[in-house]
């Protein structure tokens, strides 16, 4: 079965320190995504591309964040100077549907962030 | 605003029994709807999905019903499993044609054996 696969698991950072999280959606898929879950709290969303563009974000992504679809595969996410409150585990996924409100979202296992 | 939320942070259930996860939402525009289930240190699985247009849905043991005169959904989990045992989360898509999803704060089901 097709699946949304992130690097990696896990990386501890110190604060200040630049962080990418790569991400390949399934194939096939149209919209990617980022989402973020602090330990213990729900999953927020963080913003989505579409069409090699954002289409939306959050307050949560500000000027330190970042996306690129650099090529046909992968889907990053680079935060430029990582904070403690960083920490968190970061959930990319990807749809298939052909409009963007209707249809599974598949996310993949998450990269866990601990930022020292 | 908008928002999704559950009821209840926790439930437990004895094996073998139904359980009813409830949640409540507040954004009329949101016209389709999904319950996950995460594992510990796993990403959100799919369970179920349900249109707005639709009071009903069922699948293998489990069933979501909708009732939009009062924002409510609940996730009905027949004869659970000790591996039935994770947080759910209730998400709709936001009213921005993103396919933003917004999640609730998630029940964690505990099955005792």
């Amino acid at each position: 079965e097709p699946e949304v696969t992130q690097t990696p698991s896990h990386q501890v950072t110190q604060m200040g320190q630049e962080v990418i999280l790569r991400c390949v959606p399934i194939s096939n898929h149209l919209y990617f995504y980022w989402y973020r879950q602090i330990l213990g709290q729900k999953v927020e969303f963080l913003v989505s591309f579409y069409n090699n563009e954002i289409s939306e974000k959050s307050e949560i992504f500000d000027d330190q964040f970042s996306v690129e679809r650099p090529d046909g595969s992968n889907f990053t996410l680079k935060i430029r100077s990582t904070k403690l409150e960083d920490s968190a585990m970061y959930f990319c996924a990807s749809k298939a549907a052909p409009s963007a409100n209707t249809g599974e979202l598949f996310f993949g296992e998450g990269s866990r962030l601990t930022v020292l | 605003g908008e928002n999704v939320g559950l009821h209840l942070p926790t439930l437990s259930v004895q094996e073998g029994d139904n359980s009813i996860i409830n949640c409540a939402y507040s954004n009329s525009a949101s016209d389709y709807f999904i319950w996950y289930k995460q594992e510990s240190g796993k990403g959100p699985q799919f369970i179920i999905d349900i249109r707005s247009n639709m009071d009903k849905r069922q699948g293998q043991r489990v069933t979501v019903l909708l009732n939009k005169t009062v924002k409510h959904l609940s996730l009905q989990i027949a004869a659970t499993q000790p591996g039935d045992s994770a947080v759910y989360f209730c998400a709709g898509y936001g009213s921005s044609n993103t396919g933003k999803l917004i999640f609730g704060q998630g029940t964690t089901l505990q099955v005792k054996p």
